[in-house]
């Protein structure tokens, strides 16, 4: 189906376990983004990517690695995840960084949460 | 960093009223979003706003773009049910996006 998915939709893990998000995209945006939001915050920027093999640090960068090997993927890992980082997770993509207003598109989220 | 700041953060009305959400910063944008995200879902985009001054009308909802492109405004007139959701600004500026933390507006039937 076209669009993008994010994978799973929810996630219980342990504190200091790895975990990977996984975020597809098929319409091949050239950029794609990882958000989190917690109760009482909106979207905070984790990381970017403008291209194949390009990514940069958003907001909160910190306890997380990404990569983009492939235009369509983008996947987010907590190296060794903690409590702090239970949260729900948007995956996003857009044609451009939305710098004159490209919309962004948005995966249905993936609910963490670290015990 | 720039900060979006939104107000109300919890809005409450009976169907038929009519609201103005704000979104204000200290930040020049070069183009401003709105979103609106339901719950389990994500945010989906109703309306971008470019220019200085700008009024954008989509059926019942009008969005205007402060003289400055440091605010934003989104005006509700006779709210539904189906309005109800977080409502999220977003700035955009150097290739990255900044939200808000959002309006969660509840219209009661």
């Amino acid at each position: 189906d076209a669009g993008i998915t994010q994978s799973p939709r929810y996630k219980i893990t342990e504190t200091g376990r790895q975990v990977t998000l996984m975020c597809h995209q098929t319409w091949s945006h050239s950029y794609m983004f990882w958000y989190r939001q917690d109760l009482g915050h909106g979207l905070r920027l984790i990381y970017y990517s403008a291209a194949a093999d390009i990514t940069d640090k958003g907001e909160v960068p910190d306890g997380y690695v990404v990569s983009r090997s492939k235009t369509e993927n983008f996947p987010l890992t907590l190296e060794s995840a903690t409590r702090s980082q239970t949260s729900v997770y948007f995956c996003a993509s857009s044609e451009s960084t939305g710098g004159f207003g490209t919309e962004a598109f948005f995966g249905q989220g993936t609910r963490l949460t670290v015990v | 960093t720039q900060l979006l700041e939104q107000s109300p953060q919890f809005l409450s009305i009976q169907e038929g009223e009519n609201l103005t959400v704000y979104c204000n910063s200290s930040s020049v944008f070069s183009s401003l979003q709105w979103y609106r995200q339901e719950p389990g879902e994500g945010p989906v985009l109703l309306v971008t706003v470019v220019t200085g001054g700008e009024v954008k009308k989509l059926k019942r909802l009008t969005f205007q773009f402060g003289d400055a492109r440091k605010d934003s405004s989104l005006h509700i007139t006779a709210a539904q049910p189906g309005d109800t959701g977080l409502y999220l600004c977003a700035g955009a500026d150097a290739g990255k996006s900044t939200f808000g933390d959002g309006t969660t507006l509840t219209v009661k039937p």
